[in-house]
C-alpha cells in the first residue's frame, strides 16, 4: 500500500530535550515536505526537500532541522524544543516535476508533539 | 503573494441538505492546483477533490464538487446530501509546480452536521 509513515503519533516532551519524529515513503516520491497545523493558522510548511541531501526552508523553519540521507526518509529534528513547538505535525511526498495534480501529495497521519 | 482565505471558522447543516464552504485565493502564477482536504477527528488528512487552473470543468468527485470561479479567484467546496460522518474540518490548499511543490493552506472551516 502507499503511503507516507510517520511516527510516533503521539510525543510528550521537556522543553530542551532532543527529538526526532521520523517519516517514511514508499512510492519512490522525489519531494517531501514537513507541516505543523495550527488552530486558525492552517498548515505551514516547516522544510522540504527535492531529493537527497537537497533541503531548504518553507515558511516556520525556525528550531526545525531535517535531513534527507536516503530517497525514502525525511526525519524531522527539534534539537531543543520549546512549547511554542506543541502542534500538530504532518510529513507530505509528492511527485514534484512541473506538473501539480492530485496524485502528487500523501499525507503521513500525523504527530501530535507537546512539549511542557 | 499566495494566500489562501477560508472565511468560515465554522458552519453547521442540517442532516441531508447540501453545504458550500467558501474558498478564495491569491496568486499571480497561471499554473496552479486547488484541493480540498478533510480532517476527523481522528487528525489524518484526507484528500477529497483536485481542481487544475487549466480545467475547465468543474471537479466533482462522489457527493463532492468543487465551483471554480477562476475570475473571481474562488474554489468553493460543495458537499450534497450531508452526513453525519461529514462533521470535520476543512481545509482548502493551493499548490504549485516547479521547484518548490508547495501547497499552501487556508485556516479551515470546521462543518457540524446535525440530525
Amino acid at each position: 500500500e502507499a503511503q507516507v509513515t510517520q511516527n510516533p503519533r503521539y510525543l510528550i516532551t521537556v522543553t530542551g530535550k532532543k527529538l526526532t519524529v521520523t517519516c517514511s515513503q514508499n512510492m519512490n516520491h522525489e519531494y517531501m515536505s514537513w507541516y505543523r497545523q495550527d488552530p486558525g493558522l492552517g498548515l505551514r510548511q516547516i522544510y522540504y526537500s527535492m531529493n537527497v541531501e537537497v533541503t531548504d526552508k518553507g515558511d516556520v523553519p525556525e528550531g526545525y532541522k531535517v535531513s534527507r540521507k536516503e530517497k525514502r526518509n525525511f526525519p524531522l529534528i527539534l534539537e531543543s524544543p520549546s512549547p511554542n513547538q506543541t502542534s500538530l505535525y504532518f510529513c507530505a511526498s509528492s511527485f514534484g516535476g512541473t506538473s501539480v495534480n492530485y496524485y502528487g501529495y500523501t499525507f503521513g497521519s500525523g504527530t501530535r508533539l507537546t512539549v511542557v | 503573494a499566495q494566500k489562501i482565505t477560508q472565511t468560515q471558522p465554522g458552519m453547521f447543516v442540517q442532516e441531508k441538505e447540501a453545504v458550500t464552504l467558501d474558498c478564495t485565493y491569491d496568486t499571480s502564477d497561471q499554473s496552479y492546483g486547488l484541493f480540498w482536504y478533510k480532517q476527523p477527528s481522528s487528525g489524518e488528512m484526507i484528500f477529497l477533490i483536485y481542481q487544475g487552473s487549466y480545467d475547465e470543468q468543474n471537479a466533482t468527485e462522489g457527493r463532492y464538487s468543487l465551483n471554480f470561479q477562476k475570475a473571481r479567484k474562488s474554489a468553493n467546496l460543495v458537499i450534497s446530501a450531508s452526513q453525519l460522518g461529514d462533521s470535520a474540518m476543512y481545509f482548502c490548499a493551493m499548490g504549485f509546480s516547479g521547484g518548490y511543490n508547495k501547497l499552501i493552506f487556508g485556516a479551515g472551516t470546521r462543518l457540524a452536521v446535525h440530525p
